[in-house]
């Protein structure tokens, strides 16, 4: 049982947004700013796409958009792409170890 | 560009042993601090451990499963980084992935979002 929380799968239509939640506790989400998120295609190394709530790395889309309220974040992508299908993780910072915890994962299909 | 390059997975009976090296380019390694991450087939990601670089004291942390069974280390001349895994368990089983936080300028995230990845290498604990 992994230590975030995420829907196990996620679907949208080209064109369409869709929201993946990741909910976590008072002691990792709700404690810190550092909340991640990752984009994995299959064989693929994870993608970071979100780093601290809803900062983008250069080079990541602006249609990944991320937030947090309380104990949950919220990864959003807009503009639905084919190629956004993937497995999709979020992870947080927690203070002690082990120092960062990982959600189970949830799969968008793009229908 | 920098580059991870994982290598030493495969396939090792329970209570087995096995190293993992993890090898570095493009970047000052004296400087980075380096994180284990796994992945069991079918999975989710799992945050095993990571080392600190020894200008700020080389500290290593573990994830509790793998502390004292598991241990991380660095050849900063080499640019390499290890995990030596010890009294391996079937639920060992993953893709062992090697990573650096990212860093924007002088702010660097180096324990809570990893940005560059290796591509991983398999361990199959199996009888």
């Amino acid at each position: 049982q992994s230590a975030l929380t995420q829907p196990a799968s996620v679907s949208g239509s080209p064109g369409q947004w869709i929201t993946i939640s990741c909910t976590g506790t008072s002691s990792d989400v709700g404690a810190y700013k550092y909340v991640s998120w990752y984009q994995q295609h299959p064989g693929k190394a994870p993608k970071l796409l979100i780093y601290e709530v809803s900062n983008r790395p250069s080079g990541v889309s602006y249609r990944f958009s991320g937030s947090k309220s309380g104990n949950t974040a919220s990864l959003t992508i807009s503009g639905l792409q084919a190629e956004d299908e993937a497995d999709y993780y979020c992870s947080s910072y927690r203070g002690s170890s082990p120092y960062v915890v990982f959600g189970g994962g949830t799969k968008l299909t793009v229908l | 560009e920098v580059q991870l390059v994982e290598s030493g997975g495969g396939l090792v009976k329970p209570g087995g042993s096995l190293r993992l090296s993890c090898a570095a380019s493009g970047l000052t390694f004296r400087n980075a601090w380096m994180t284990w991450v796994r992945q069991s087939p079918g999975k989710g990601l799992e945050w095993i451990g990571r080392i600190k670089s020894k200008t700020v004291g080389g500290t290593i942390d573990y994830t509790p499963p793998v502390k004292g069974r598991f241990t991380i280390s660095r050849d900063d001349s080499k640019n390499t980084l290890y995990l030596q895994m010890n009294s391996l368990k079937s639920e060992d089983t993953a893709v062992y992935y090697c990573t650096i936080g990212y860093c924007s300028g002088t702010d660097c995230h180096y324990d809570d979002a990893f940005d560059i990845w290796g591509q991983g290498t398999t361990v199959t604990v199996s009888s």
